[in-house]
């Protein structure tokens, strides 16, 4: 059976102060590995796909890469508007996305 | 370009009761999923209709049906509620990947 595992469930920062979330995961045929943002009240914001090994993708202030069993979120130089619930998912064979619990990300001025 | 939209943002209801929760996807798009995401408990995967047919469906029982019209727009029914089934339901769509969320239905069991 898929599964995701995110660490930390919680992590509050000051403003500028880089860190890395981190989802470990375990699925049949790997086909894509997702990050989504999560504000209260909303529904998730897609911010990345990754489909192999070595992949890396930027935007902004985070950069996911990924391994063959986890996927790290980088955030550099974090602002308060980063402040979300981010989220990985990965899809397998049966096409269907597994959901992690998610982290909670909180950024102090 | 206008984003998933789902009606109605907040449903209460009774244990019991019938609930229809409703989905429009991006245009263009033909795959409609549905997930529950309950406190504490995650995105939990329910549904997923392409091109008007039902493609898999997760852990969920028989209650929790749904359908996806021509236009590709779809409706999840959750019959004989109970309390437990109080969670926000989001819908999501694609042409491909990636998986495009709204910002769900809040439904509440008193």
């Amino acid at each position: 059976e898929d599964q995701v595992t995110q660490s930390p469930e919680a992590l509050r920062l000051q403003e500028g102060e880089s860190s890395s979330l981190n989802c470990s995961y375990t699925v049949s045929g790997l086909r894509g590995l997702f990050w989504y943002r999560q504000d209260p009240g909303k529904g998730p914001e897609f911010l990345f796909t990754l489909y192999s090994a070595g992949e890396e993708k930027e935007k902004e202030r985070l950069k996911a890469t990924l391994t063959k069993k986890e996927s790290f979120l980088h955030i550099t130089a974090p602002k308060p508007e980063d402040s979300a619930t981010y989220l990985c998912a990965v899809k397998g064979g049966a096409q269907k996305l597994v959901f992690g619990q998610g982290t909670r990300l909180t950024i102090n001025p | 370009e206008a984003g998933v939209t789902q009606s109605p943002t907040h449903l209460i209801k009774t244990r019991g009761q019938q609930a229809t929760l409703r989905c429009s996807p991006i245009s263009g798009h033909t795959s409609v999923y549905w997930y529950q995401q309950a406190l504490g408990l995650g995105l939990q995967f329910l549904l997923w209709y392409d091109e008007g047919e039902e493609r898999n469906r997760g852990n969920f029982p028989p209650r929790f049906s749904g359908r996806q019209f021509p236009n590709y727009s779809s409706e999840l029914n959750v019959n004989a509620l109970e309390l437990e089934d109080s969670a926000l339901y989001l819908c999501a769509s694609s042409l491909t990947q990636p998986q495009h969320f709204g910002d769900g239905t809040r439904l509440s069991i008193l």
